[in-house]
């Protein structure tokens, strides 16, 4: 069946420090990956995506992901995380099925 | 700069009510669709729609329906509202092909927070 896996519930980071967090998808093929992330109160943001090409991709707010289909993942990573970057992110793939498949979510908290 | 607006940010509604969300989109976008977000549970599509007055179930559609009479208004329609709907509700629009143009994106409205007593 076709999904997308963020393993992590929940991550606390400390400010300065860095930052990944896990996507996993289950396809038969290359999806489309996506990353948004959502602040308290707000709808969601594209990050960055990724649909062919460069398998590292640079998004947003100093957001990177890097897909790696042996393992089929794309995690996203920021070198150095600020305290305005707590929030929720999710990861999401196009199946070719005409619809956005959303992982769970990993809600991020920024310790100072 | 608003692009998708949703008429609601909370909404309380008694069991058996019927419950009209709204959502707007200025951005003359094709595609319309409706998630429910929960925690645990991520985003989950109740339906879309790709044109106006067409639809299509999404993964949850039961206990919902939709209305697209204009292009840039979709409606989520809950006939009898029950408990278990209480949630938070999230619009979306992306022109034609939105999630497969990679010089396009879909954009989100705030969300409707619904308590269903």
């Amino acid at each position: 069946a076709q999904s997308v896996t963020q393993p992590d519930i929940h991550i606390t980071v400390s400010e300065g420090a860095s930052l990944e967090l896990r996507c996993n998808y289950s396809y038969g093929a290359t999806p489309y990956l996506f990353w948004y992330v959502q602040s308290p109160g707000q709808g969601l943001q594209l990050l960055l995506k990724y649909f062919s090409g460069d398998t590292l991709v640079q998004g947003i707010k100093g957001f990177e992901a890097e897909f790696k289909r042996s393992q089929s993942s794309f995690n996203l990573r920021k070198p150095s995380v600020h305290w305005s970057d707590a929030a929720e992110y999710f990861c999401a793939a196009y199946f070719g099925n005409e619809k956005l498949t959303f992982g769970t979510g990993t809600r991020l908290t920024i310790i100072p | 700069d608003v692009k998708v607006t949703q008429s609601s940010r909370y909404l309380v509604k008694r069991t058996g009510e019927k419950v009209f969300l709204e959502c707007v989109q200025d951005m003359d976008h094709e595609n319309m669709f409706w998630y429910r977000q929960d925690p645990g549970l991520g985003l989950r599509l109740i339906y879309f729609s790709y044109d106006v007055k067409m639809k299509e179930k999404g993964d949850i559609p039961e206990g919902y329906s939709v209305s697209r009479e204009k292009k840039e208004r979709f409606s989520l329609i809950l006939e009898s509202a029950s408990t278990n709907q209480t949630s938070m509700y999230l619009c979306a629009s992306s022109p034609m092909g939105g999630w497969t143009d990679q010089n396009t994106e879909a954009f989100f409205g705030q969300g409707t927070r619904l308590t269903v007593v």
